[in-house]
């Protein structure tokens, strides 16, 4: 049981280019999202979906593109990299819809993202 | 003002000390998360708690759905606890909503 995993951890990449981060996760969870975590600002949510075909965005959406054709899945693509998207992002998941139905929230590793 | 506040937003501390981290928030919730964060990235769940108190060895947290507070305590801190803690509630449309931590650290 891997749990969430998260690729790739380290990533630099030029102002325009386009990359997509992989999260899957093993355990049938439902929900799953995409937070990006920059010095004093805390957790911040991109993008989230409760269940295959279903997708939303969150709190800082612009600029992301996500999409959920398995359960197992939900890629974050980077449309044209930005040096404002310089972060450590998170993917997250949890059994059923909505973290708090009871659920605890599991998290990947991180991706370290600098655009130059 | 921010759905979630923690306090302090940094601690020191030396090894053996009684440790308490707070969390308020002004929305009602059903249940509320704490989250530790070490050095290097990972973040796991600590505790999911609707109502009273939980222990995990020596995390205890406790929550007062009422006053909207939430405590998390260390006993007997070890350098090993040094971390980022921090806790999340629900928001609206299944969003979670984080504090931005507390970042301790335990001198031996």
């Amino acid at each position: 049981n891997a749990g969430v995993t998260q690729t790739p951890k380290f990533q630099v990449l030029k102002t325009g280019q386009s990359m997509t981060l992989q999260c899957a996760q093993d355990m049938n969870h439902e929900y799953m999202s995409w937070y990006r975590q920059d010095p004093g600002m805390g957790l911040r949510l991109i993008h989230y979906s409760v269940g295959a075909g279903i997708t939303d965005q969150g709190e800082v959406p612009n600029g992301y593109n996500v999409s959920r054709s398995t359960t197992e899945d939900f890629p974050l693509r980077l449309l044209s990299a930005a040096p404002s998207q310089t972060s450590v992002y998170f993917c997250a998941s949890s059994y059923s819809s909505g973290p708090f139905s009871g659920n605890t929230i599991y998290f990947g590793e991180g991706s370290w993202l600098t655009v130059v | 003002k921010n759905e979630v506040e923690q306090s302090p937003q940094n601690l020191t501390a030396q090894e053996g000390e009684f440790i308490t981290i707070n969390c308020s928030y002004s929305v009602g919730i059903s249940a509320l998360h704490w989250l530790q964060q070490h050095p290097g990235g990972g973040i796991v769940s600590l505790f999911m708690l609707s109502s009273g108190k939980k222990k995990h060895g020596r995390l205890i947290a406790t929550i007062n759905i009422q006053e909207k507070h939430s405590s998390l305590h260390i006993t007997a801190s070890h350098p090993r606890d040094s971390a980022v803690y921090i806790c999340a509630v629900p928001g609206r449309d299944d969003k979670i909503i984080f504090g931005k931590g507390t970042r301790l650290h335990i001198l031996p």
